[in-house]
């Protein structure tokens, strides 16, 4: 499977924007780029997922470089409810997702 | 509708017990996965099914087995359990051609 890095911990401020990084430099054409997160104490939750275009939804937007080996998770506003581990996950045909260490994003009041 | 319901939410074992891990769905989702999760870790994958009938192993199948006789259950067993199978159990489900998985709220599981 192809691999991500993410930095380990990152901190926001409440209601400014966040901009969770991944680097996923051997990705292949066929693999989508997905992102979860994990409250607390809870199962991992969909966030978003995309392959070449950027991808805007209710909960986050997902900018994808154009050569495909980085993509960014934005958070538009951050709230206390965002605080979690983000995970960003390279899938496809099967979708066995293959989840690594994430990063754990903290969000002061 | 539930979504995906795992029970029991916390269960402790002693070395060489067996139990079963149950998970249901109601969202009529062709696949279904088992995944845990050790502490300050990403899920790692046990096993899987595509549909009624059919499984296969994932990442760390050693000492786990599965069944899916239907369509809405995939229980997962441990039959001798270990101090190394104390981990939160997590499963998921996703319906053929989507792109998200919906995960159960888990199991944790402590063996001594």
């Amino acid at each position: 499977d192809a691999k991500t890095t993410q930095p380990n911990s990152m901190e926001s401020n409440e209601e400014e924007p966040v901009h969770l990084p991944c680097n996923h430099s051997t990705i292949s054409g066929t693999d989508y780029i997905h992102w979860y997160r994990q409250l607390p104490s809870q199962g991992p939750e969909y966030v978003i997922h995309g392959l070449t275009s950027n991808v805007n939804n209710r909960m986050a937007s997902l900018a994808i470089a154009e050569d495909r080996k980085s993509s960014t998770l934005i958070l538009h506003r951050a709230t206390l409810r965002d605080a979690a581990v983000y995970y960003c996950i390279l899938g496809a045909g099967s979708y066995q997702l293959t989840f690594g260490k994430g990063t754990k994003l903290s969000v002061i009041p | 509708n539930a979504g995906v319901t795992q029970t029991p939410k916390f269960r402790i074992l002693k070395i060489g017990q067996s139990m079963t891990l149950q998970c249901a769905q109601d969202m009529n989702h062709n696949y279904m996965y088992w995944y845990r999760q050790d502490p300050g870790m990403g899920l790692k994958l046990i096993y899987y099914s595509v549909g009624a009938g059919i499984t296969d192993k994932g990442e760390v199948p050693n000492g786990y087995n599965v069944s899916r006789s239907t369509t809405e259950d995939f229980p997962l067993r441990l039959e001798l359990a270990a101090p190394s199978q104390t981990s939160v159990y997590f499963c998921a489900t996703r319906r053929r051609g989507g792109n998200e998985q919906f995960f159960g709220p888990g199991t944790r599981l402590t063996v001594l």
